[in-house]
């Protein structure tokens, strides 16, 4: 199976600060996705990557950007942490199966 | 607009019954469907798929099936485990194998001894 793994699974940061949420996967996967969860919203994609240095939005980038230096990972960055930014953050990624596999999440708050 | 519904937020079963999860779609190019299963504090892991040229799938205790004139897929569990308990999520895409997902907003299923 695909190991996604992200950096932090707890953070707490301050309104306005600079948030990086690391994700790598051991695969060689072309697709790498961020997915934030939200009670009684389910999984909502922010952005996804389909190879090195490329970038797509999702349904909800806004207050977010992506880096993909590398096929292994993929960053997710808040630029100005905002608190309706608290959520749990799951990172994934794909290969051509269509199946998505999840690392186990990065739970922000943003105070 | 929320292209992937599961319209019943919690579902309690007991102990070696049936449980049946639903979930509608409005998209009628999504062409692959998943089920994944989440653990609280935990990434979601995947369960089981179907897609749009079957009707049934079928792992163990596990059947997804899918109606698509009405747009509606539903994953049964039989019999019902309280490992079971958890928080299901409907997934749909559409155009090929590319792994980006609509996911709907999840059903908890409660598993009682």
């Amino acid at each position: 199976d695909v190991k996604v793994t992200q950096s932090s699974r707890y953070l707490v940061k301050r309104t306005g600060e600079k948030v990086f949420l690391e994700c790598v996967q051991d695969m060689d996967h072309e697709n790498m996705f961020w997915y934030r969860q939200d009670p009684g919203l389910g999984l909502r994609l922010i952005y996804f990557s389909y190879d090195v240095k490329m970038k797509e939005k999702g349904d909800i980038p806004e207050g977010y950007s992506v880096s993909r230096e590398k096929k292994e990972r993929f960053s997710l960055i808040l630029e100005s942490a905002s608190t309706n930014q608290t959520s749990m953050y799951l990172c994934g990624a794909s290969g051509n199966t269509g199946e998505l596999f999840f690392g186990e999440g990065s739970r922000l708050t943003v105070l | 607009d929320q292209q992937v519904k599961q319209n019943s937020p919690s579902l309690s079963v007991q102990e070696g019954r049936i449980s049946i999860l639903n979930c509608d779609y409005t998209n009628s190019m999504f062409d692959y469907f998943l089920w994944y299963k989440k653990y609280p504090a935990e990434g979601p892991t995947f369960l089981i798929s179907i897609s749009s040229i079957k009707d049934k799938n079928e792992d163990g205790r596990f059947t997804v099936f899918l109606n698509k004139s009405a747009k509606h897929l539903s994953l049964h569990i039989v019999p019902s485990q309280p490992g079971d308990s958890a928080v299901y999520f409907c997934a749909a895409s559409a155009g090929g194998n590319t792994g980006k997902l609509i996911f709907g907003q999840g059903t908890t299923l409660q598993v009682k001894p």
